[in-house]
């Protein structure tokens, strides 16, 4: 049974960068991609990116400009930056699993979710 | 990016009752379409995939239908537990969206 953990900063001041990671423990992360997903306070999901075991990315179009994600196999860990912060940006960050491709592509194991608030 | 559109936006009923909730995308998505349920402070959990598929470990209450544009998710006797804000997501495209959820409450 695969765990998903994120963990970072809960603190980010505007125009900065916000970095957080997801663990991943059990299970295999080969076959799989390994996204972010936001949601601000009281709203709705919002897809950031993905990667795949290999490298491999995809970012949503809104954000590809400030975003980046990476993956360290070998700490079974992926990690997220989003650059120029703003308030706007305030939300519950979470890690999720999913396929990457064909028409069995959810999001079937996910990690608790971190709030990370943008504020001097 | 493909817009998932989701109705009602809140929806109020009681225990037992049987309820449809609606997702409509911008273009066809085929069967690419899955559900999840959200409760307050919790991460959304997988109910549905491509359209009909039971997750494993969700009760048969729930159900899925459509494709093309136009899809539903059934809860066919509503239990204290389902009440929770559902989503819809597509994964027709790899820039994924959600529907805006619509929001389960007790009558």
């Amino acid at each position: 049974q695969v765990q998903l953990q994120e963990s970072g900063p809960g603190l980010v001041k505007p125009s900065e960068t916000l970095s957080l990671t997801c663990t991943v423990s059990g299970g295999s992360m080969g076959s799989y991609y390994w996204s972010w997903i936001r949601q601000p306070p009281g709203k709705g999901l919002e897809w950031i990116g993905h990667i795949s075991y290999s490298g491999s990315t995809n970012y949503n179009p809104s954000l590809k400009s400030r975003v980046s994600i990476s993956v360290d196999t070998s700490k079974r860990q992926f990690s997220l930056k989003l650059s120029s912060v703003t308030a706007a940006d305030t939300a519950v960050f979470y890690c999720a699993r999913n396929p990457g491709s064909g028409v069995n592509d959810y999001f079937d194991s996910w990690g608790q979710g971190t709030l990370i608030t943008v504020s001097s | 990016d493909i817009q998932m559109t989701q109705s009602p936006s809140s929806l109020s009923a009681s225990v037992g009752d049987r309820v449809t909730i609606t997702c409509r995308a911008s273009q066809s998505i085929s069967r690419y379409l899955n559900w999840y349920q959200q409760t307050p402070g919790k991460a959304p959990k997988l109910l549905i995939y491509a359209a009909s598929s039971l997750q494993s470990g969700v009760p048969s209450r729930f159900s899925g239908s459509g494709s093309g544009t136009d899809f539903t998710l059934t809860i066919s006797s509503l239990q204290p537990e389902d009440f929770a804000t559902y989503y819809c997501q597509q994964s027709h495209s790899t820039s994924y969206t959600f529907g805006q959820g619509t929001k389960l409450e007790i009558k």
